[in-house]
């Protein structure tokens, strides 16, 4: 109940396609999804996150679906550049209680020039 | 820079020799959290700290691992015995409400 399934594993795009990354998680009482960025040998970035009151997010080039219903959210990544290459993880927080995250097991997202 | 500092960045042991690791948050965040990240695999969680207080602690560590918290401000988590299967990147994170920034991260490698 504590996981979040991420996919795909890996991802090969085309510059300008849109990748999307999706997750699903089964315990309701997380309340808030972020996704990170992570290059190889550094640590994740936040890089966008939404609140379960809310079906979509925009920041840039980024967009978060949620779906509560069906306790799925993903990630759309507008126009992608080679430079958006990189692992991206979903994660789950719990705001009460444990106030821990749980996160996906990452994508890595290839964007070819 | 006001982000979130680990040191070392890489830490290279022999098998049996203790290690410490260092995480000076970011100076507001009342929340710091250490994970373990090893290759391909997301972020696992290790043990979380609220203030001075070490509030929960992941099955994952064993009690070979500790970590601290003194005076709510920077923390460590010192590995005893290392073995190679600590063989890791180890994360640091600080947040204040539910946004959690991440270190660097300490490369961690046992031979």
């Amino acid at each position: 109940q504590q996981q979040v399934k991420q996919s795909p594993q890996s991802l090969i795009v085309q510059k300008g396609g849109i990748p999307i990354i999706n997750c699903a998680y089964e315990n309701t009482a997380f309340d808030y999804f972020p996704w990170y960025q992570q290059f190889p040998g550094k640590g994740p970035a936040l890089l966008i996150a939404i609140r379960p009151d809310v079906s979509e997010k925009k920041e840039g080039r980024f967009t978060i679906s949620f779906n509560k219903s069906a306790k799925q959210f993903s990630l759309h990544i507008m126009d992608s550049q080679p430079g958006d290459s990189a692992t991206y993880f979903c994660a789950a927080y719990l705001g009460s209680g444990t106030y821990k995250y749980i996160f996906g097991t990452g994508t890595r997202l290839k964007v070819l020039a | 820079d006001t982000g979130v500092s680990q040191n070392p960045r890489h830490k290279i042991t022999k098998r049996g020799q203790n290690v410490t690791f260092r995480c000076d948050p970011i100076s507001e965040h009342n929340r710091l959290y250490w994970y373990r990240q090893t290759l391909g695999q997301g972020p696992e969680f290790l043990t979380y700290f609220q203030n001075e207080a070490q509030l929960e602690k992941s099955r994952l560590l064993s009690d070979r691992f500790s970590a601290e918290r003194p005076k709510g401000s920077f923390s460590t988590l010192e590995i005893q015995r290392t073995e190679q299967g600590d063989s890791a990147m180890y994360l640091c994170a600080s947040s204040l409400l539910a946004e959690a920034f991440f270190g660097q991260g300490t490369r961690l490698t046992v031979v």
